[in-house]
């Protein structure tokens, strides 16, 4: 998707292992979400950041954090990785300041096993 | 908690047949969006409509808006085979920080 890319697209790891994913936006946007996207729950809200160092908690945020320390980089990290950490994760950055669409990377499948 | 719901979890319509999925939200709302996720892929904005508006068009997509009922609706024309995908919609939560997804009504287009 056009100025957003999120690494890596595929991950497997082993239960407890600390896992960092990546969302690069090439755009200067202000606002960046981290979602999951599991079977029978559709996409749920983990963290969402309104600039550098500004974040915040969504609907599902434990056992995740968050880092945002350039504009154009939102880090999501599993400190100690879990079975019911296994996912779809999508980025998305806001196209206008709040109040407007989304646009989504191509999201990191991880497995946790 | 989910804000939005579809209906249905599922169609499957043949091809040049018209897809309609309903979506019904909890609370008030500035905007409903619509987006589409092919399979294995990041969701795809479609269309966002405003609360003061009540129908709105986009080459063979209509979406329209009834804020008294708290629901909205996403007509496609003519479905192609290449309209196969799941399609979500979206408003902001309470405090309007982000969006909020529903679980999505997966269609089936067959040629």
């Amino acid at each position: 998707d056009a100025g957003i890319t999120q690494s890596p697209r595929h991950k497997v790891t082993e239960t407890g292992t600390p896992v960092t994913l990546r969302c690069h936006q090439t755009e200067n946007h202000r606002y960046m979400y981290w979602y999951r996207q599991d079977p029978g729950h559709g996409l749920r809200l983990i963290h969402y950041s309104y600039g550098v160092k500004d974040t915040d908690k969504g609907e599902v945020s434990d056992g995740y954090s968050v880092s945002r320390s350039k504009t154009e980089d939102f880090l999501l990290t599993l400190e100690s990785a879990t079975s019911s950490q296994t996912s779809v994760y999508f980025c998305a950055i806001s196209v206008q300041e709040q109040g407007g669409g989304y646009t989504f990377g191509s999201g990191t499948r991880l497995t946790v096993v | 908690s989910q804000q939005g719901e579809e209906d249905p979890q599922a169609l499957s319509i043949q091809e040049g047949e018209n897809a309609t999925m309903n979506c019904s939200y909890k609370t008030s709302i500035n905007n409903l969006q619509w987006y589409r996720q092919n399979s294995g892929r990041g969701l795809v904005h479609l269309i966002l409509i405003r609360s003061n508006e009540r129908e709105k068009h986009s080459g063979r997509l209509r979406v329209t808006l009834d804020t008294s009922k708290k629901s909205s609706s996403l007509l496609i024309t003519a479905s192609r085979a290449a309209d196969t995908a799941s399609y979500f919609c979206a408003t902001y939560n309470q405090a309007g920080t982000a969006l909020i997804f529903g679980k999505g009504t997966t269609l089936s287009v067959s040629s």
